[in-house]
Parts: structure tokens; C-alpha cells; sequence
């Protein structure tokens, strides 16, 4: 079955400390993969997408992501957090078959970020 | 800029209403989306529509049915609203079904129904 996983509900960071929100996927053949922020009361903003070609992929606000094939991952980064930040953070995974390339997004994960 | 728009925050109503919620994208689209967002669940998709007076059922259509007559617009209808429909509604527009596109939100609308 094809599915997105958020391992913490919650990311703690000090301002101005590197910051991780984790992200693993299984889908079979080749994933697309996107990150979105939503802040509160809002909707969701496009942060960044991996398509093909660098496994490295810079996106909005300094955040950047890996595609780890074989851990199957895409973990969100981004080196000096900002308590701007602070967020709930979304991982999506598209896939194609029988929902034609539709999105499955992982519950996502709060990240807050302390001055 | 891609614009998708929803009719409104914030909206209250009650329990057997029939409830109207509007999204409308400037980007000339093919592809919408109507998503329900409560916590520790995610995003679930509700119904989706490749393109004018075409509609697909997600993955939680029960209670709802959708509405696609301009390409737009697309609105989610709550033939008669119950409590655990009270919810985060996200609207979401994207370009045809290619490799790679992103998948655009509205703001949101934040429904009570008491």
C-alpha cells in the first residue's frame, strides 16, 4: 500500500539551531515528493518538491530536503531555525494508479521553534 | 501567482443545514481538490475533479457531494451538515495530471456545526 509516515508528532529547536522534520514514504515505482508548511489558520504553502535529478533540493525560507532512496525518506532541513518557523509541516507523497496521481500526505508534524 | 480562493473563514451553522463551500482558482487549472484537515489525521481527500462536470470520490466522500459546472469553480456541498462534519476544509487546484505539478491551497474554511 502506498503511504507517507511523519515519525514525530511534535519538533522541539532553539533559534538558530539546524533543524530536522522527518519524512519516509512507500509507494511503489518512481515517488514524487513534496514538503508544505501551514501556519496557523491558514492553508497550506508549497515549501519545496522532488521530481528527479539532485537528490538535494532547495526550496522557499532557506529550507532544503534530501531524497534518500534507499531509506526511502525525504527529511526537511533547514540549517539556523527561525522562531518564524514554527509551524505545522506536511510531507506528500503522489503516486499513479487507480486515484490518477493524487496526493496522500503524511498527519503531519508541529514544529516549534523557542528563542 | 497562483490564486485559489475560498467563500469564507469561518462559518457556523446547524446540525440537518445544507452548507455550501466555494473555491475558486485564477490559474485556469484543470484539476481541483476539496480536502477535510482535523488533527492527527491529516489531509483526507474528499472528492476531486479533473476537469468541468467531472467528479471522483476520495477517500471520505460520504455526507458530501461536489459540484463542478465552471472550470473555476468547484464547490462541496453538505447535503445535511451533522456534527462530525465540523472540520478544516481545504480547496486545492493543480495544472493536468503531469509529472511533478504542485498542488495549490486556498486558505481554508473552518466549519462549526453545532
Amino acid at each position: 500500500a502506498q503511504s507517507v509516515a511523519q515519525p514525530e508528532d511534535q519538533v522541539n529547536v532553539a533559534e538558530g539551531n539546524p533543524l530536522t522534520v522527518k519524512c519516509t514514504y512507500s509507494v511503489s515505482g518512481n515517488p514524487y515528493l513534496f514538503w508544505y508548511v501551514q501556519y496557523p489558520n491558514r492553508g497550506l504553502q508549497f515549501l519545496l518538491k522532488y521530481i528527479t535529478g539532485d537528490n538535494l533540493v532547495k526550496g522557499s525560507y532557506g529550507f532544503e530536503a534530501e531524497f534518500n532512496k534507499s531509506q526511502t525518506s525525504f527529511h526537511l532541513k533547514k540549517p539556523s531555525a527561525l522562531v518564524s518557523d514554527s509551524a505545522l509541516y506536511f510531507c506528500a507523497v503522489r503516486f499513479y494508479g487507480g486515484s490518477q496521481g493524487n496526493l496522500i500526505f503524511g498527519k503531519g508534524t508541529k514544529l516549534s521553534v523557542k528563542p | 501567482d497562483v490564486k485559489v480562493t475560498q467563500s469564507s473563514r469561518y462559518l457556523v451553522k446547524r446540525t440537518g443545514e445544507k452548507v455550501f463551500l466555494e473555491c475558486v482558482q485564477d490559474m485556469d487549472h484543470e484539476n481541483m481538490f476539496w480536502y477535510r484537515q482535523d488533527p492527527g489525521l491529516g489531509l483526507r481527500l474528499i472528492y476531486f475533479s479533473y476537469d468541468v462536470k467531472m467528479k471522483e470520490k476520495g477517500d471520505i466522500p460520504e455526507g458530501y457531494s461536489v459540484s463542478r459546472e465552471k472550470k473555476e469553480r468547484f464547490s462541496l456541498i453538505l447535503e445535511s451538515a451533522s456534527t462530525n462534519q465540523t472540520s478544516m476544509y481545504l480547496c486545492a487546484s493543480r495544472r493536468i495530471v503531469v509529472a511533478g505539478e504542485t498542488q495549490y491551497f486556498g486558505p481554508g474554511t473552518r466549519l462549526l456545526v453545532l
